[in-house]
């Protein structure tokens, strides 16, 4: 098995709602990414969970919480977005990586739009 | 400041010709770069890699190589498919630096079509 798995594919989303992006993968990585990405711009890296402790957090606003409950899975929750926070969320996974580099593999991603 | 430019927006290249994407960058402390290949509604696809100690790396029909002096790499893409127009992306990592060896640094992308 070499898929990322994202939930849901599409969320629409009003400024006081509460929801959550789900991400799983069993490749055994035990790395895992959140990254933004906005139309026709770069995948920009959030959050990076090591070992499912938090490794990386990009400065991103409080009102996006990750949470890596197992090393399979990881949860993005949603608090209070903006509409500017609308865009396609991707997930990705890797062995960790220490001297030498393992590629990241990423989901479909899910397309975020706040109203 | 954008550390990995890639300059072409797009690219257009008959079936079966080269295509060649270029890609740019700044920090001399990155060591390994790679190339991701996106289709809409997709997310990336790894495509091939390239550590900084070698100039040239080759997976099939995809050939990455890296002038290190010009801090350039491209990739080739030899006989080119029409299910190879996607989004290209570039991107680098830093060399060892604690959980900075999970960061990566994408460039704008470009868009290749490949006519029939």
């Amino acid at each position: 098995d070499t898929e990322v798995t994202q939930t849901p594919k599409h969320l629409v989303m009003g400024m006081t709602n509460k929801k959550s992006l789900k991400c799983e993968q069993h490749m055994g990585h035990r790395a895992m990414y959140w990254y933004k990405q906005k139309a026709k711009k770069p995948p920009e890296l959030m959050f990076v969970y090591s070992y499912e402790k938090l490794s990386i957090n990009e400065s991103v606003p409080s009102r996006f919480s990750p949470e890596c409950p197992n090393s399979s899975l990881l949860n993005l929750h949603l608090h209070a977005l903006q509409p500017e926070d609308s865009a396609l969320y991707l997930c990705a996974s890797s062995q960790v990586a220490v001297r030498s580099y393992n590629e990241q593999f990423f989901g479909p991603g899910t397309r975020l739009t706040v109203l | 400041d954008q550390q990995v430019k890639q300059n072409s927006p797009s690219l257009s290249v008959q079936e079966g010709r080269i295509s060649i994407l270029n890609c740019d960058y700044t920090n001399s402390m990155f060591d390994y770069f790679l190339w991701y290949k996106k289709y809409p509604a997709e997310g990336p696809t790894f495509l091939i890699s390239i550590s900084s100690i070698k100039d040239k790396n080759e997976d099939g029909r995809f050939t990455v190589f890296l002038n290190k002096s010009a801090k350039h790499l491209s990739l080739h893409i030899v006989p080119s498919q029409p299910g190879d127009s996607a989004v290209y992306f570039c991107a680098a990592r830093k060399k060892n630096s604690g959980g900075s060896n999970y960061k990566l640094t994408f460039g704008k992308g470009t868009l290749l079509t490949v006519n029939p």
